[in-house]
């Protein structure tokens, strides 16, 4: 079945860059009509969509992240990646990789279980 | 961005009763809406997607209904498993936005 696994470190200190990646399993990352994303959620708070990556590599931010946010993918490792720099305290969240489908309408339909990163010096 | 507006933001009901959820957009989104259920420590969970298409193995106690701008979530009959909290997203326009969540409590 589809898994999805977030990996990372669990404590960044700012300003430095926050790296995560998301292995998948039992579906490839070059699917088409899939994009590959992740979203944060601040402790206790909403959900955030950060991004995604299209397996050619094309991608897509939130514009209130886009100037500090890089997402790849890596189709022989069947991963995809996260790199947001310059933190501070506010990207202190749990991060979540997720499979979007577009298939009769777009939808999240499997997720990573998540991971923790708090920034903090 | 577009705004999703979910009320009540909490609620208390017991085993048994019909839960509703109200999620509101800030501008028409068709029927690009989608609800997750969210427990504890836990990742979101798809329920419904594109306003009212159940999700594999959700089960049929939830339903959703709605388009443009104001949408609904319906548990027909709330069981011990439901106490959680929901989310709408809208997946319309980038960039792709949630409510604030639903917490279901137990009275």
């Amino acid at each position: 079945q589809v898994q999805l696994q977030e990996s990372g470190p669990g404590l960044v200190t700012p300003p430095e860059t926050l790296s995560l990646t998301c292995t998948v399993s039992g579906v490839s990352v070059s699917s088409e009509r899939t994009y590959w994303t992740w979203i944060r959620q601040p402790p206790g708070k909403g959900l955030e969509w950060i991004g995604y990556v299209y397996y050619s590599g094309g991608t897509k931010y939130n514009p209130s992240l886009k100037s500090r946010v890089t997402i790849s993918v890596d189709t022989s490792k069947n991963q995809f990646s996260l790199k947001l720099n310059s933190v501070t305290g506010a990207d202190t969240a749990v991060y979540y990789c997720a499979r979007r489908i577009a298939a009769t309408g777009e939808r999240f339909d499997y997720w990573g279980q998540g991971t923790l990163v708090t920034v903090s010096s | 961005a577009i705004q999703m507006t979910q009320s009540p933001s909490s609620l208390s009901a017991s085993v048994g009763d019909r839960v509703t959820i109200t999620c509101r957009a800030s501008q028409g989104i068709r029927n690009d809406l989608g609800w997750y259920q969210q427990k504890p420590g836990k990742a979101p969970k798809l329920l419904i997607y594109a306003t009212s298409n159940l999700q594999s193995g959700v089960p049929s106690r939830f339903s959703g209904s709605g388009s443009g701008t104001d949408f609904t979530l319906t548990i027909s009959s709330l069981q011990p498993e439901d106490f959680a909290t929901y989310f709408c997203q809208q997946d319309y326009d980038y960039p792709l936005t949630f409510g604030g969540g639903t917490k279901v409590e137990m009275k």
